[in-house]
């Protein structure tokens, strides 16, 4: 069945530093690929997306590329802020719609 | 422009106690979807409805747990006889089905149930 695995966390950077949290998966056809994230007492917010092969969603800083020949969609951020401190979840949704099924997060922390 | 709503916000009962929450979606969208979310881990798709229909359920809902959304607009999950098991957080999502079939979902703020 489909799935998707993240690296695990936590990852601690400083201020400044770049950010890399990799995310695989596994999937018939082609599903859609998001990055979602989850700041302290907050709900899921929607970070980026991608639709295809190559797509590279961005948002806020953030970058992905839907990458088909290495079933990755790893995120990226060249300096990373204190405020970006949360949980980055990864998720996959099949090409008809329906369910997203989601990794298991990654949680970041941003030192001053 | 309201958000997903879900209420309530947190939940303590008693094991064997059943338990309703409601979610109230995004008013223009279509789909809605429930989740639940253990502590560490993302979340787990529980079940969606189009509109009024349900049109998935997953393995991991177990007889004990039913959802409606009986005008195709608010939902709600009831869990009967809870058991410790069940706590976790509660996740409603909505979106909307168009042309581009993205399915980018909205979620809500989620509930927390704790089964003493």
């Amino acid at each position: 069945g489909n799935s998707v695995t993240q690296m695990e966390g936590p990852v601690t950077l400083s201020e400044e530093a770049f950010l890399t949290i990799n995310c695989t998966y596994t999937a018939t056809g082609y599903p859609s690929l998001f990055w979602y994230v989850q700041y302290p007492g907050e709900g899921l917010q929607l970070l980026l997306k991608a639709t295809k092969a190559d797509d590279k969603g961005s948002n806020k800083g953030f970058e992905a590329t839907y990458r088909k020949e290495t079933t990755s969609f790893h995120l990226e951020k060249g300096s990373v802020q204190v405020s970006d401190s949360a949980v980055y979840f990864c998720a996959l949704s099949d090409p008809r719609g329906g369910k997203l099924i989601f990794g298991q997060g990654t949680e970041l922390s941003v030192k001053p | 422009d309201t958000g997903v709503s879900q209420n309530p916000r947190h939940k303590i009962t008693k094991r064997g106690q059943n338990v309703t929450f409601r979610c109230d979606p995004i008013s223009e969208h279509n789909r809605l979807y429930w989740y639940r979310q253990t502590l560490g881990q993302g979340p787990e798709f529980l079940t969606y409805f189009q509109n009024e229909a349900q049109l998935e359920k997953s393995r991991l809902l177990s007889d004990r747990f039913s959802a409606e959304r009986p005008k195709g607009s608010f939902s709600t999950l009831e869990i009967q006889r809870t058991e410790q098991g069940d706590s976790a957080m509660y996740l409603c999502a909505s979106s909307l089905t168009g042309t581009s079939g993205v399915n980018e979902q909205f979620f809500g703020p989620g509930t927390r149930l704790t089964v003493l």
